[in-house]
């Protein structure tokens, strides 16, 4: 099956720290990648929808200029959380659309963020 | 009311058993409909996917959509310790529109 990776796959840093994370299709191409936050025994929360080449989509609710996404090519989206806070502590997995079978979105595994 | 509806569980169930997730949902326009897995502290990994109504088979996995009822199911045979996860409905509209998802219902497989 199709492989997406983030990194770093945990982060621990200082309140207000910027932290960036990196999702990346390895065998496949992804015109839309997505990121989500997921906290304790909840869903996934949609965060933004990343397109390759043009600016990312919020969901309402969710602060553009706190959680930045950078869609630079086809297999790589990053998300970072400028100035970050305690709050901010989540889990953020991304996933990624298959350009060529866009029913098909694989996630990444995950990346555990706790802000001191 | 949530789009989706899934009971989070705990279910337990003990090796060998059928197991029966489900789902609800409310808007009757989505047309595509998944099923995840997420082990703990990992992302989630695709099981299945169906279109519109009716079954699909894979292996110890059975997907099934009743759109008239707004209901789908995942149905896991002959269940195995290694089951033991979170399983997470998911649907959307179209191919290229956002996934809703459900809560996850934590199934436990006891040896």
């Amino acid at each position: 099956g199709a492989v997406v990776s983030q990194h770093p796959s945990r982060v621990i840093c200082k309140s207000g720290t910027s932290v960036k994370i990196e999702c990346r299709s390895l065998d496949f191409q992804a015109t839309t990648m997505f990121w989500y936050r997921q906290f304790p025994k909840q869903s996934l929360m949609l965060m933004a929808t990343s397109n390759e080449g043009s600016k990312a989509t919020y969901e309402q609710g969710v602060e553009k200029d706190k959680f930045l996404i950078n869609h630079a090519s086809l297999t790589l989206s990053t998300l970072t959380v400028t100035s970050a806070h305690p709050e901010d502590s989540s889990f953020y997995i991304c996933s990624a659309r298959n350009r060529l079978a866009a029913n098909e979105q694989f996630f990444g595994p995950g990346t555990r963020l706790t802000v001191l | 009311q949530k789009e989706v509806e899934q009971d989070p569980g705990p279910l337990s169930v003990p090796e060998g058993a059928i197991v029966s997730l489900n789902c609800t949902y409310s808007n009757s326009a989505f047309q595509y409909f998944m099923w995840y897995r997420q082990y703990s502290r990992k992302g989630p990994e695709l099981l299945m996917y169906t279109y519109s109504s009716g079954n699909k088979e894979d292996g110890r996995f059975t997907a099934q959509v009743d759109k008239s009822s707004k209901y789908i199911s995942l149905f896991i045979r002959d269940s195995q310790p290694s089951d033991s996860a979170t399983y997470l409905c998911a649907m959307s509209l179209g191919g290229y529109q956002k996934v809703t998802f459900g809560t996850g219902t934590k199934l436990q497989v006891i040896p």
